[in-house]
């Protein structure tokens, strides 16, 4: 059973850059895509971007300027920066799998993790 | 992008109760339409991908309708535990986006 976890820094001043890692388990990183999806609170979910297992990125034109997402096939990682931060960055993060770029579901999530803004 | 809406917001419903819930994108998305149940504290879980395919593992009474711009979600006899909120997402294009959800409760 393929098992996601996120895993960071529950506190991020403002300004600063948000960094998360989300660790695999229970089947390979590679040949599938990966993606990091917020929830800000009281709101809906947003998708941020993918990266392939090969290292191939798209990402969310919202963010785009701010986001980097890479991965670590060694370690059966991936993770997100995001930089210059602001209080509406404040969300719970969640990776996710999927299988294609696009037309597929999102069938596999982490739990999530809450990562504040703030001073 | 494709914007995502969702009706209702919320409802109130009672164990054996037939619940439906809708889903309209802003545009044609073909079936490419995601249905996920969420709780709070677990990881998000698939029920229906391509508008009214059953990811393995869900419940049959749960079902899903629709092509174009307007889909459903259908919990056929609704149990305890599945008082939670119901999200749709459209994978048809980056980015994708996702409905505000539809927070189903007693």
């Amino acid at each position: 059973q393929v098992q996601l976890q996120e895993s960071g820094p529950g506190l991020v001043k403002p300004s600063e850059t948000l960094s998360l890692i989300c660790t695999v388990s229970g089947g390979s990183i590679r040949s599938y895509y990966w993606s990091w999806i917020r929830q800000p609170p009281g709101k809906g979910l947003e998708w941020i971007g993918y990266i392939f297992y090969s290292g191939s990125t798209n990402y969310n034109p919202s963010l785009k300027s701010r986001v980097t997402i890479s991965v670590d096939t060694s370690k059966n990682q991936f993770s997100l920066k995001l930089s210059s931060v602001t209080a509406a960055d404040t969300a719970l993060y969640y990776c996710a799998r999927h299988i294609s770029a696009s037309g597929i579901p999102f069938d596999y999530w982490g739990q999530g993790t809450l990562v504040t803004v703030s001073s | 992008d494709i914007q995502m809406t969702q009706s209702p917001s919320s409802l109130s419903a009672s164990v054996g109760d037939r619940v439906t819930i809708t889903c309209r994108a802003s545009q044609s998305i073909s079936i490419y339409l995601n249905w996920y149940q969420m709780k709070p504290g677990k990881a998000p879980r698939l029920l229906i991908y391509a508008a009214s395919s059953l990811q393995s593992g869900v419940p049959s009474r749960f079902s899903g309708s629709g092509s174009g711009t307007n889909f459903t979600l259908t919990i056929s006899s609704l149990q305890p535990e599945d008082f939670a909120t119901y999200c749709c997402q459209q994978s048809y294009s980056t980015p994708f986006t996702f409905g505000p959800g539809t927070k189903v409760d007693i």
